[in-house]
């Protein structure tokens, strides 16, 4: 079975200093690996995702993630975090065995921005 | 591109009515769409994935009777809360995979439901 787990339900930075966001999953086979991030009362919107290729993955507004396959995570950075940058963060993994057909979603990460 | 909408965006009802909420994929075809239901501070349960042209597959403990989902075409699908009770109320959001593109699942901007 496949799970994830978002080790920090809530983060707070101050403007302009680092952001980690960690997540570790379990799963069965090479999963896919995806960050998206939702904003109050708002649909999620796609960060950036892992499907086997490079082991860095770039995403949007300056997010990056890698994948540790020895320590299974996938965790989330952004060198100088912004104001509108406050919201929640779901890690997800997709089942390589099952075609994306279930997405398991993360318990998410509240992330504050101060300023 | 990969635009999901949902319509409406909020909607407020009576006990004992029913709400349909659509999904449509604006610019990609969508042969599965998937229905989620978030309660605040939670994160999203899965409640159905709905395939174009057959029926839904539902997620145990959602009851298709109540959730009615069609997905009739490559870029349409649709939820219809039947006899909604305040029980009910939740941010309903559904996601549609491009049936050309992978895994990957673009999300809508979410429906909020509140029955009275």
């Amino acid at each position: 079975a496949q799970s994830v787990t978002q080790l920090d339900s809530h983060v707070s930075v101050s403007e302009g200093t680092p952001v980690l966001l960690r997540c570790n999953y379990s799963s069965s086979y090479s999963p896919s690996l995806f960050w998206y991030v939702q904003h109050p009362n708002k649909g999620l919107q796609l960060l950036l995702k892992y499907t086997s290729a490079a082991t860095l993955v770039k995403g949007i507004n300056g997010f990056e993630a890698e994948f540790k396959k020895s320590e299974t995570s996938f965790h989330l950075t952004k060198p100088s975090a912004h104001m509108s940058d406050a919201a929640e963060y779901f890690c997800v993994v997709s089942p390589w065995d099952n075609y994306g057909q279930n997405f398991v979603f993360g318990p998410g990460t509240r992330l504050s921005v101060l300023p | 591109g990969a635009v999901v909408s949902q319509h409406p965006s909020w909607v407020i009802c009576k006990s004992g009515t029913s709400v349909k909420i659509e999904c449509r994929s604006l610019d990609f075809q969508a042969t599965t769409m998937f229905w989620y239901r978030q309660f605040p501070k939670q994160s999203l349960m899965l409640m159905a994935t709905s395939n174009e042209g057959s029926k839904a597959t539902y997620e145990q403990g959602v009851e298709k009777d109540k959730f009615l989902i069609n997905h009739a075409s490559l870029t349409l699908s649709t939820l219809t809360v039947t006899s909604a009770h305040p029980e009910d109320s939740s941010f309903y959001i559904c996601s549609a995979r491009d049936s050309f593109g992978g895994e990957t699942q673009y999300f809508g901007p979410g429906t909020r439901l509140l029955v009275l």
